[in-house]
């Protein structure tokens, strides 16, 4: 277990629905990553949040939100889902927000989209 | 803008045979490498960092800068090495990763 959480592991949801995955960062760490793992598209960086605030933004949708709570987990939201959007989706943690700080993933939510 | 090449999609080599696993990438500034391995679709789990410089599982890494290559090489493979390898670039402008395409590694037996 690396002590960051995600659920569900698996979705399965139709064409144009809104979903929401939801991770938990190690304890102590402040700073949440979201990536996305597909097979066209390979490992994407879509978005980064440092303590509640949004730190940079990657090849994220207009489709899909994300945010941070002062709890520190975070919520990403993808709406009007498309088969493409079907995807591993695994969010990371790390103490800080800059480049000293390495990261640990979560075990990731499969979504499929049908 | 940067990027990581992964040249080889699939890899297979016997137990026991040398393994080097390529990455090339591409950054004006002063990189930060990493290789990741993921087994069975799992989470993403650090192999190597290249500043740290060490040798995790026989696996070892060195940062060529003039030829922008990071390859992971390992004298002589296991079974339990098989896996989906990712080399990853951090800029030090920000803490997000860049991922290459992914190497599949497959030991037979």
């Amino acid at each position: 277990d690396s002590g960051v959480t995600q659920t569900p592991k698996h979705l399965i949801t139709a064409t144009g629905q809104r979903v929401t995955l939801r991770c938990s960062p190690r304890s102590g760490d402040l700073s949440v990553y979201w990536y996305q793992q597909s097979l066209d598209q390979g490992l994407q960086f879509l978005i980064h949040y440092y303590n509640g605030e949004e730190r940079a933004k990657g090849n994220i949708l207009e489709r899909f939100s994300a945010q941070q709570f002062p709890d520190l987990h975070s919520e990403l939201n993808l709406s009007s889902l498309e088969l493409g959007d079907s995807a591993l989706y695994f969010c990371a943690s790390s103490v800080g927000a800059g480049p000293t700080y390495g990261y640990t993933f979560g075990s990731g939510t499969r979504l499929t989209v049908v | 803008a940067q990027r990581v090449t992964q040249p080889e999609k699939l890899l297979s080599v016997f137990k026991g045979a040398p393994v080097e696993l390529k990455c090339n990438y591409s950054y004006s500034g002063s990189p930060e490498l990493f290789w990741y391995v993921q087994y069975s679709r799992q989470r993403l789990q650090l192999l190597l960092r290249h500043i740290s410089r060490e040798s995790i599982k026989g696996f070892t890494a060195d940062l060529n800068k003039g030829e922008t290559s990071f390859h992971l090489k390992k004298p002589f493979a296991q079974e339990e090495d098989s896996a989906m390898y990712y080399c990853a670039l951090r800029s030090n402008a920000g803490n997000m990763l860049t991922f290459g395409g992914g190497t599949r590694l497959m030991v037979k037996p």
